[in-house]
C-alpha cells in the first residue's frame, strides 16, 4: 500500500529555520518524482516544486525558488522541504505528493496520484 | 506561463442534481488536465486525469471532458459526500516546467 507520512505540525517564529519531512512506503521511492504543494489558510493549492530522489534532480516553481529547498534521502525514502528563514507568509499546510510516472518522459504522469496528510506550519511572533 | 481559471467560484446545488464545473487554460495544454477533490481538513485526491480518465477509486458519477483550453468536470447526481472544493491542474511543459492548479470551485449544498 502506497503511503506518504508527513511530519507533525510545527510552530516557529519569523526568521527561524525549519525542515519538514515526507516518509514514503509501499513503492520504489527512487522511481517516482515527488512534489510539494502549499495551501495557505482558506486558499487554493500552489505547486512549489518536485524532486527525483534517484539523482536529486530538482525543479522549482519560480515563485518558490530561493525561498525553500527541496531534498530527498534515498536511504530513508524520505523527501524534505526546508526553510532557512521563515516568514509569516509561509504559514499554511504543506503537502507532499507522488507523480505516477516521469512527467518529463511521459507527459501523462503530470498529476499526483497519492498525497501525504499534510503538515501545518505556523509562523508567528 | 499558463494561467488557469475555474468557474463558477461557488456552485450551490441540491443532492441528486447534476453539477458542471469548468476549467479554462490561457494556452492549450492538450489533454494534460487533472481534477482533484478536496474535503475540509483533508488532502486533495485525484478524480480525473488525462482530461477524461477516471482515477482508481473515483465514483462513476464523475466524468471529465475537453481538450486544449476548455475542460469540464461533471457530477451526474450529487451525493452528500461530493460537497467539497474541486481543483483542476495542468502541466506546462515549457521551461520552467509548471504543474499549475486552478483557483478551485466550491460545491456547496443549496
Amino acid at each position: 500500500e502506497v503511503q506518504l507520512l508527513q511530519s507533525a505540525a510545527e510552530v516557529r517564529k519569523p526568521g527561524e529555520s525549519l525542515k519538514i519531512s515526507c516518509k514514503a512506503s509501499g513503492f520504489t521511492f527512487t522511481s517516482h518524482w515527488m512534489g510539494w504543494v502549499r495551501q495557505r489558510p482558506g486558499k487554493g493549492l500552489e505547486w512549489m516544486g518536485i524532486i527525483f530522489p534517484r539523482d536529486s534532480d530538482t525543479k522549482y516553481n519560480p515563485s518558490f525558488r530561493g525561498q525553500v529547498t527541496i531534498s530527498a534521502d534515498k536511504s530513508s525514502d524520505t523527501a524534505y522541504l526546508d526553510w532557512s528563514s521563515l516568514k509569516p507568509s509561509d504559514t499554511g499546510i504543506y503537502y507532499c505528493a507522488r507523480h505516477p510516472l516521469d512527467p518529463f518522459s511521459d507527459s501523462s504522469g503530470y498529476y499526483y496520484d497519492f498525497w501525504g496528510q499534510g503538515t501545518m506550519v505556523t509562523v508567528s511572533s | 506561463e499558463i494561467v488557469m481559471t475555474q468557474s463558477p467560484a461557488t456552485l450551490s446545488a441540491s443532492p441528486g442534481e447534476r453539477a458542471t464545473l469548468a476549467c479554462r487554460a490561457s494556452q492549450g495544454v492538450g489533454s494534460n488536465l487533472a481534477w482533484y477533490q478536496q474535503q475540509p481538513g483533508q488532502a486533495p485526491r485525484v478524480l480525473i486525469y488525462g482530461a477524461s480518465t477516471r482515477a482508481s477509486g473515483a465514483p462513476a458519477r464523475f466524468s471529465g471532458s475537453g481538450s486544449g483550453t476548455e475542460f469540464t468536470l461533471t457530477i451526474s447526481s450529487l451525493q452528500s459526500e461530493d460537497f467539497a472544493v474541486y481543483y483542476c491542474q495542468q502541466y506546462d511543459n515549457n521551461w520552467p516546467p509548471l504543474f499549475t492548479f486552478g483557483p478551485g470551485t466550491k460545491v456547496e449544498m443549496k
